[in-house]
């Protein structure tokens, strides 16, 4: 079965600093996608960025980035010049072919002024 | 281009009790996947619909039920409603094949409670 496991339930950071957000996951598929999706307290999941398993560049979207280990099924989400609007829950997902998808429990981040 | 919307916002029912949700899909787009997100946990994965067809279902009871109808709106309907079933329901949409990669959008979510 597959698994997706944040085992950081709660981070805080400055505005303007760096932080990076840990996920781990459990798969026996080679192809699959990645993503970090955010969901403010207005509740509407956004995507922020994604990773197919089969590209070994890192995806970077403007100040988010990834570090996508495969062999250590690693998937981390930096986030750089960190803002306000940066405030949410960000879950870690997972998806094999098919568009069924397995999330993380989530990553509370408060980005303090 | 309108988003995924969802109705109701919030809903109260109450232990046993039958509910209806509804989704309507981006424009264009032929799959919604729909999500149980119990408070403080992920989105779990209820079931998907492709043109009108379940493509797919999680590990829910078959008192979770969904129809999708020819312009790709779709229904969730829970039957004998549980006090676990409370909950953030989500659905996503996306233009959809089967074993294709296409990005999900989702909707702003149906709050249920359940007393």
């Amino acid at each position: 079965a597959q698994t997706v496991t944040q085992s950081q339930p709660e981070m805080s950071v400055q505005e303007a600093e760096t932080v990076t957000l840990s996920c781990t996951y459990d798969t026996s598929e080679n192809n699959y996608y990645l993503f970090w999706y955010k969901q403010p307290p207005s509740r509407q999941m956004i995507l922020v960025i994604r990773q197919e398993a089969y590209k070994q560049q890192n995806a970077t979207e403007n100040r988010f980035s990834v570090n996508f280990q495969k062999a250590a099924k690693s998937f981390s989400l930096k986030i750089s010049d960190s803002q306000l609007g940066d405030t949410a829950m960000y879950f870690c997902a997972f998806m094999e072919t098919g568009n069924q998808f397995y999330f993380g429990t989530g990553t509370s981040l408060t980005v303090i002024p | 281009e309108t988003g995924v919307t969802q109705s109701p916002t919030h809903l109260i029912k109450t232990r046993g009790q039958q509910v209806t949700l509804r989704c309507s899909s981006q424009s264009g787009h032929n799959t919604v996947s729909w999500y149980q997100q119990a408070l403080g946990q992920g989105p779990q994965f209820i079931f998907q619909y492709y043109r009108e067809e379940e493509n797919g279902r999680g590990n829910f009871p078959p008192r979770f039920s969904g129809l999708q109808f020819p312009n790709y709106s779709s229904e969730l309907n829970v039957n004998a409603l549980e006090l676990d079933d409370s909950a953030l329901y989500l659905c996503a949409s996306s233009l959809g094949g089967l074993a294709v990669y296409n990005e999900q959008f989702f909707g702003p979510g149906t709050r249920l409670t359940v007393l």
